[in-house]
């Protein structure tokens, strides 16, 4: 079975600096790769996905993340952020040798960023 | 569009009592998945339901059911409810053969006391 760990609980920056939140996943094949965002009081949203091809992905909000294949990563970067990127961070993985598409999700990573 | 709706918003229970949460998937989604999420954690896949059965099952006991109607919303019932079943309850749709990726509803938060 899958996991996926993030090794950040809580993060607080100021802003214009820059983040880079890791994600750890184990599983030996073909995965997605997901970051969602939970701002306060509202859903889950995808930030960014990875199925295939570049492994540097642009989501929205100007945020980024890198798949390396060798190192079963997939780190979530943002180069200056801004008070509103305030949120917790969920990275997620659905192996693709299951019947349907289950998200294994990190336990997250709350930021806080200081106006 | 409306994108995936849940209800109730909030509900509190007993212990032993048993709970139905509903979920309305996203216009032109067919696959309903749900997750637990309890207080500071990610959220944790329970079942996935496809062409009206289960799909996929997490690490979930038996108390916890769900059911896919023709119309492609969903129930998520729980049995004899525990403390321990208190959390956020999030529904998530997603087009089958798609792109596998999935929409998240804005959950019910259930308290069992």
């Amino acid at each position: 079975a899958q996991s996926v760990s993030q090794h950040n609980h809580h993060v607080i920056l100021s802003e214009a600096a820059s983040l880079e939140l890791g994600c750890n996943y184990s599983y030996g094949g073909t995965v997605n790769l997901f970051w969602y965002v939970q701002y306060p009081g509202q859903h889950l949203q995808l930030l960014l996905k990875y199925f295939s091809g570049d492994p540097l992905v642009k989501g929205i909000k100007g945020f980024e993340a890198e798949f390396i294949k060798s190192k079963f990563s997939f780190n979530l970067r943002k180069p200056s952020v801004q008070w509103s990127d305030t949120a917790e961070y969920f990275c997620a993985v659905n192996a693709l040798n299951n019947a349907g598409n289950m998200l294994t999700f990190g336990g997250g990573t709350r930021l806080m960023v200081k106006p | 569009d409306a994108g995936v709706t849940q209800s109730p918003t909030h509900l509190i229970k007993t212990r032993g009592q048993q709970v139905t949460l509903r979920c309305s998937p996203k216009s032109g989604h067919d696959t309903v998945s749900w997750y637990q999420q309890a207080l500071g954690q990610g959220p944790q896949f329970i079942f996935q339901y496809y062409e009206e059965e289960e799909r996929q099952r997490g690490n979930f006991p038996d108390r916890f059911s769900g059911h896919q109607f023709p119309n492609y919303s969903s129930e998520l019932n729980v049995n004899a409810l525990l403390l321990g079943d208190s959390a956020l309850y999030l529904c998530a749709s997603s087009p089958e053969g798609g792109s596998y990726e999935q929409y998240f509803g804005p959950g019910t938060r259930l308290t069992v006391t």
